[in-house]
């Protein structure tokens, strides 16, 4: 399969630890990049690779993976992390990017 | 920092083709980068919606495209100008999307994978299908 499904929503509450997960067969093979994205803004990069932060990303956002199933942690979230969230991965081949859904997070 | 800035229409009539250009500032959008390499790429959003990528090219000119929408797209670079460009011919009203371009980048893992990421992109630009 070459899809990547998210869950549509989750929340969280102010301070509190959240996981929003991504899973895809490709996953089982190669990382999950995430991207955050908020009302009439570009995805901004946040995870790229094996838990790497791009500069000014926060170290409480961090990214695992098991199986075929990648994970966005945010430790301690803030009401600023409220944003739909993007898993992105690519294909066996390397010649196609994929992309998640999307999960809009709603800190409480 | 790269930046990118999308540039085109935002009204299409149903049927015609769509035509966007990215304009790429800092360095060469022909160059490489040692043992990384660039790809410039397309990725649309319809109102509400999530993304969805479109296609890449490479600086040799190679493309590759999203296998849905392959028959309908075209995506071109013209280094001189540091720019590329996307066409989608006979767009309809589910062509209706912020279109944006951005950088694709390769990343070499420490197990010896090879990861992609879209590290810069472009504010986007509405485009509306609509007589």
């Amino acid at each position: 399969s070459s899809e990547l499904t998210q869950d549509p929503t989750v929340s969280v509450a102010l301070g509190q630890t959240v996981r929003i997960t991504c899973q895809g067969d490709s996953l089982r093979n190669y990382y999950a990049t995430w991207y955050r994205q908020k009302p009439g803004q570009a995805p901004v990069l946040v995870i790229y690779g094996r838990n790497k932060r791009p500069s000014g990303i926060p170290d409480r956002l961090s990214g695992s993976k098991l199986g075929n199933t990648a994970s966005l942690t945010i430790t301690g979230a803030q009401a600023e992390d409220e944003a739909d969230y993007y898993c992105n991965s690519r294909d066996s081949s390397g010649n196609r990017q994929l992309f998640g859904g999307g999960t809009k997070l709603t800190v409480l | 920092q790269v930046q990118l800035q999308e540039s085109g229409p935002g009204l299409v009539k149903p049927s015609q083709t769509l035509s966007l250009t990215c304009s790429v500032s800092v360095g060469s959008i022909g160059s490489g980068g040692g043992s990384i390499d660039y790809y410039w790429s397309w990725i649309r959003q319809p109102a509400g919606k999530g993304l969805e990528w479109i296609g890449r090219i490479y600086t040799s000119g190679s493309t590759n495209y999203n296998p849905s929408l392959k028959s309908r797209v075209t995506i071109s670079i013209d280094t001189s100008k540091n720019q590329f460009s996307l066409e989608v011919s006979s767009v309809t009203a589910a062509d209706t999307a912020v279109y944006y371009c951005a950088r694709l980048r390769t990343y070499h893992e420490d197990d010896g994978s090879l990861t992609y990421y879209f590290d810069y992109w472009g504010q986007g630009t509405p485009v509306t299908v609509s007589s």
